[in-house]
């Protein structure tokens, strides 16, 4: 079955980096675009970013636009956020989503990670 | 990169129906038949209940129904259980590798 596992959150400080990674299991990684989402606490759903399967596209929501990066290792069935210049509203739980084949739909998420910006 | 508009909140009674909206522009739910439903329960990550409007997941019970006219798109489900109280999400697919979710809503079974 398929299993999305985040790792990575944490505490850092305003200004500060942090890389969320996502091992993925139970389907082909290496032909499926995959995106993070994220909610603050007590929030909505934020699409985050997007990575088509080979890496060849990304997109970012505009208020993390040169601050996130998102990549893959398909060797490694991993998918990665590295977060940069991290602020105060980037606190929320970050899940790793699937998306659906043949569609542009998300189906599978993680169980999410929590990044904690604070000084 | 708007979100995506539904009420704060629904509710009623076991037996009875809910229908929420989702309102965003032409740029997205009205462009695209890629609206997606989200069931989310306290603590936990949200499962697909919705794909493309109207279709279901394997395991979603037939009482969650999409539709979508417009602009708008709704998720409906019909012979409300107490099982169903939680927060339901909307999403939708705007083009160029790009998606909005709508602002949640909280379902109450009275």
């Amino acid at each position: 079955q398929v299993r999305l596992v985040e790792s990575g959150g944490g505490v850092v400080q305003p200004g500060g980096s942090l890389r969320l990674s996502c091992a993925a299991s139970g389907f082909s990684f290496n032909v499926r675009g995959m995106d993070w989402v994220r909610q603050p606490p007590g929030k909505g759903l934020e699409w985050v970013a997007f990575i088509q399967f080979d890496g060849s596209d990304k997109r970012y929501v505009d208020s993390v636009k040169g601050r996130f990066t998102i990549s893959r290792d398909n060797s490694n069935n991993t998918l990665y956020l590295q977060m940069n210049d991290l602020r105060a509203e980037d606190t929320a739980v970050y899940y790793c989503v699937k998306d659906q084949a043949n569609s542009w739909n998300f189906d599978y998420w993680g169980q999410g990670a929590l990044v904690t910006v604070s000084s | 990169q708007s979100a995506l508009t539904q009420p704060p909140s629904a509710s009623g009674s076991p037996g009875q129906s809910v229908t929420i909206s989702c309102t965003g522009t032409s740029s997205d739910v009205g462009g695209y038949n890629y609206v997606s439903w989200f069931q989310q329960f306290p603590g936990k990550a949200p499962k697909l209940i919705i794909y493309e409007v109207i279709k279901r997941p394997s395991g979603v019970p037939d009482r969650f129904s999409g539709s979508k006219s417009g602009n708008t798109a709704s998720l409906t489900v019909s012979g409300l259980q107490a099982e169903d109280e939680a927060d339901y999400y909307c999403s939708s697919y705007a083009g160029s590798n790009n998606w909005v979710f709508g602002t949640g809503t909280k379902v109450t079974v009275l």
